[in-house]
């Protein structure tokens, strides 16, 4: 079955302890992305990458990092969590020449 | 930051009824725009992705129309069903620029 999955699903952390959330494409897909969802705030895109090892900021990339060393995954890394990062993380990988976004089931984070 | 505007926030219809929200998007650099549906507790799906101005696209129930020179998109559902309720949100790409930029979605109750 085509899908995005993410790992883990939910997460309650303490300030400052360093976490990754998975990211796994089975579609090929050459391009991969992480979203915030906030109340009132929508979707934001933290961070993107159109191939291994090709990634870039999105609209709210402090305090994240990604990694893209093979085209299947894309983990998002949180080096020094704070409470303001807590939130509702998708990944999605892109399909064809528009990048038609496939979504993740979500990463609930909450950070004490 | 592009700014990606959704009206009305939210939305009641009557069942049966047909009804329409709108995207307004910078209209300049366009490269495409992105209709998503997201159903409660489950993640986004795309509907469509529109490119050219006076573009249409139809899934079922739903369509939806494209205007880059003036920067708008309306979403329309003909005769609401109840399985119609969902938070819909349109997404932005500049020519030019990987990165997707999101409105704040239009949520949609179908009253039975």
């Amino acid at each position: 079955e085509a899908q995005v999955t993410q790992n883990p699903r939910y997460l309650i952390t303490v300030t400052g302890k360093k976490l990754t959330v998975t990211c796994s494409q089975n579609m090929n897909h050459e391009y991969m992305s992480w979203y915030r969802q906030d109340p009132g705030l929508g979707l934001r895109q933290i961070y993107y990458s159109m191939n291994v090892e090709v990634t870039d900021k999105g609209d709210v990339p402090e305090g994240y990092k990604v990694s893209r060393k093979e085209k299947r995954n894309f983990p998002l890394i949180l080096e020094s969590p704070s409470p303001n990062q807590t939130s509702l993380y998708f990944c999605a990988s892109g399909m064809g020449r528009y990048n038609e976004q496939f979504f993740g089931p979500g990463t609930r984070l909450t950070v004490l | 930051i592009l700014n990606v505007e959704q009206s009305p926030q939210s939305l009641h219809v009557q069942e049966g009824d047909s009804t329409n929200f709108t995207c307004s998007f910078p209209s300049s650099n366009f490269y495409a725009l992105h209709w998503y549906r997201w159903e409660t507790a489950k993640s986004p799906e795309a509907l469509f992705v529109m490119t050219l101005n006076g573009d249409e696209k139809k899934k079922g129930r739903i369509s939806a129309t494209l205007n880059t020179k003036e920067g708008y998109s309306y979403l329309y559902i003909k005769g609401s069903q109840p399985e119609d309720s969902a938070t819909y949100l349109c997404a932005f790409r500049h020519f030019g620029n990987e990165k997707l930029t999101f409105g704040t979605g239009t949520r949609l109750t179908i009253i039975p």
